[in-house]
């Protein structure tokens, strides 16, 4: 089973719609990140969290890390084609040393 | 300021032949990362190396696969004898600080992408 669980596995939103990817973990994380990838491509670092409670925008995108560390979400403020791409969540977690690890991915579609 | 640099992007192998992908960091970066993406799947750690040094390689398969960042040159993933099972997209990312203590965001290349036919 994964140790970090995205939702939706992929999601089909109208532009200039609202839309939340969620990123959950049973175990303590101490770094959060969000990638973007474009089909075929490499990934595109987006934000870093690191702190419970702690939230980042960046243009339309923000990304909060909840308090006990478990689960972020990334919400898309009205939603663009160019938006469309594959949300990848990476987090760390101390294993005698840092070890990134990185859910499926939530592929967006983003119709015009 | 170049972004990690991998190369080639696309890589062909016949089974049995061998593989070798490279990968040259960001500037002034001097932890390297190796990661694999199989289809439709996300992202899966395979080796965590310094300049002349294997750091963490807990996720490289035990044959087959070996990884090296000599002192001077490019970071390469090497895999011997591929079978179809290898195809995939291989990244790199670096980081400017070691991860062993501390988070530090890692940046990734564009991918190798590995076809074995």
């Amino acid at each position: 089973s994964q140790e970090l669980e995205q939702s939706p596995q992929s999601l089909i939103v109208q532009e200039g719609k609202n839309l939340t990817i969620n990123c959950t973990s049973s175990k303590t994380l101490y770094g959060l990140y969000w990638y973007k990838q474009k089909y075929g491509e490499g990934l595109i670092f987006l934000m870093m969290l690191q702190k419970g409670g702690e939230e980042k925008s960046h243009e339309k995108i923000t990304a909060k890390l909840d308090e006990k560390k478990q689960q972020s979400s990334l919400h898309i403020t009205a939603s663009q084609p160019s938006h469309a791409g594959i949300y990848l969540c990476g987090a760390d977690l101390h294993t005698g040393g840092f070890k990134t690890i990185f859910g499926a991915g939530t592929r967006l579609f983003v119709k015009a | 300021n170049a972004g990690v640099m991998q190369n080639p992007r696309h890589l062909v192998r016949r089974r049995g032949q061998e593989a070798r992908l490279r990968c040259s960091p960001m500037k002034g970066h001097s932890h390297v990362y190796w990661y694999r993406q199989l289809p439709e799947e996300g992202l899966k750690f395979m080796v965590y190396l310094q300049k002349e040094n294997i750091i963490d390689e807990s996720g490289m398969p035990k044959e087959r696969f070996s990884a090296e960042f000599p002192k001077e040159g490019p970071s390469i993933l090497r895999i011997q004898q591929v079978v179809r099972g290898d195809s995939a997209a291989y990244f790199c990312a670096s980081s400017l600080f070691e991860r062993q203590v501390l988070t530090y965001e890692q940046y990734f290349g564009p991918g190798t992408r590995l076809t074995v036919t």
